[in-house]
């Protein structure tokens, strides 16, 4: 079992709430991604970092921002959530080169 | 910029018949391509890579795939098929970016 972890695992909340998606990895990688995956299965990357105080949005436009203060940890935050952010978030880490990324077990977010 | 395509959204094939999942990319420079399994309400767990070397790779519960770099292809195949192989299955490259990008998945069902 890869040590990632991703709280809370199902999260239902209001329009107009502040969220923070938790992400934290033990393994010590430099580079952790958030991806968003459609209820049908596609994902989407909308966030990337490769190590401390560097963060990058993605190939998916998103309303969310993250942080990445120290190594283990990468938060997705929405200021204000909408029904149109209902998805599932997966969180992943992996070092520089070939070696394969490692994932979280995801956060399924409805906004109601 | 980088890109993975899946051509099929879902793949049949009887138990013990041989599968075939396809993926083909696109990325500068060498790749590093990467395939994930998916069971519902699941992350995504590996199961092989290519880096460099052989072009066939062996991974996780019989999988293999075979770097095609000619035409740019790397699918997924497995000799038997049992039911329990039953999943999402994406496909994955990582270029000089460090950037993971997917492919929008293939839903495998396996009949018994």
């Amino acid at each position: 079992e890869a040590d990632i972890y991703q709280t809370p695992r199902y999260l239902v909340i209001g329009t107009g709430k502040k969220i923070t998606l938790e992400c934290s990895q033990t393994m010590g990688h430099d580079k952790m991604y958030w991806y968003q995956q459609d209820p049908g299965m596609e994902l989407h990357l909308i966030h990337y970092s490769y190590g401390v105080n560097s963060t990058e949005k993605g190939d998916l436009s998103s309303e969310s921002t993250v942080s990445r203060i120290r190594t283990e940890h990468f938060p997705l935050t929405l200021e204000s959530a909408r029904p149109s952010h209902t998805s599932q978030y997966l969180c992943a880490s992996t070092i520089t080169g070939g070696t394969e990324a490692f994932f979280g077990q995801g956060t399924r977010l409805t906004v109601v | 910029a980088q890109s993975v395509a899946q051509p099929e959204d879902q793949v049949n094939v009887a138990e013990g018949n041989p599968l075939t999942v396809k993926c083909t990319y696109s990325v500068s420079g060498n790749p590093y391509l990467f395939w994930y399994v998916q069971y519902p309400n699941r992350g995504l767990q590996f199961l092989l890579k290519y880096i460099t070397g052989d072009n066939l790779v062996k991974g996780s519960y019989g999988f293999e795939a075979e770097f095609n770099k000619s035409q740019t292809s790397f699918h997924l195949k497995k000799p038997s098929a049992l039911v329990s192989d039953s999943a999402l299955y994406f496909c994955a490259v990582r270029g000089f970016t460090d950037k993971l990008i997917f492919g929008t998945g293939t839903r495998l069902q396996v009949f018994p």
